[in-house]
């Protein structure tokens, strides 16, 4: 199985909103990764889960908080967005260790108004 | 800080024609990362290039690593219209332990024109 699911595919929320994104895999690896897409632009990074422990937060707003339950899952809970966090929200697994392949899940598409 | 310049950021070629996008990155890494975006979807990975004068292919696109110039291509082969898609590179930089960081490239949007 090589493969990362993300769920929702889309989510429209408004800006009291709690909600959560969830991305699953099952290959074993122990890197787990949220990106933040915004339409033309590339994929930057949000936070790295390495061994269930948090191992970067690229200074995102406490409005977005990562959660690892286990090694397979990764939560990213919304809470007070604004308009401006609309965008692609990917999530990416790769094994643990200095420049291993990422592999990318479909991503959820949020829009808040 | 690791920069990555990819040129062009946007390409119209005819099918059958052939192209290249280059890939400038700022300090020295190893390993680099080609990925292909199809709209609104996620990315797919392409290829990983693990050394100086690395060289992989498939299909109608190869890809090649210099680390002395610190310079990756991509290159298409007779194009047709499935290659239309964003096109990233990304360089991993790294943090310490087991935690990477990948830096993305502009992207390049490239269009297959019939």
């Amino acid at each position: 199985d090589t493969e990362v699911t993300q769920t929702p595919k889309h989510l429209v929320m408004g800006m009291t909103n709690k909600k959560s994104l969830k991305c699953e895999q099952h290959m074993g690896h122990r890197a787990m990764y949220w990106y933040k897409q915004k339409a033309k632009k590339p994929p930057e990074l949000m936070f790295v889960y390495s061994y269930e422990k948090l191992s970067i937060n690229e200074s995102v707003p406490s409005r977005f908080s990562p959660e690892c339950p286990n090694s397979s899952l990764l939560n990213l809970h919304l809470h007070a967005l604004q308009p401006e966090d609309s965008a692609l929200y990917l999530c990416a697994s790769s094994q643990a260790g200095y420049q291993e392949t990422q592999y990318f899940g479909p991503g959820t598409r949020l829009l808040v108004l | 800080e690791l920069k990555v310049e990819q040129n062009p950021l946007f390409l119209s070629m005819q099918e059958g024609k052939n192209y290249t996008i280059y890939c400038n990155y700022s300090t020295t890494s190893d390993r680099l990362y080609w990925y292909r975006q199809d709209p609104g979807k996620s990315l797919e990975s392409l290829f990983v290039l693990l050394s100086n004068g690395a060289v992989k292919q498939e299909g109608r696109l190869m890809a090649s690593l210099d680390t002395k110039a610190r310079l990756s291509t991509l290159h298409i082969t007779a194009a047709v219209h499935d290659l239309s898609a964003t096109y990233f590179c990304a360089v991993a930089s790294y943090y310490g332990g087991a935690t990477n960081k990948l830096i993305f490239g502009t992207g390049t949007l490239l269009a297959v024109q019939p």
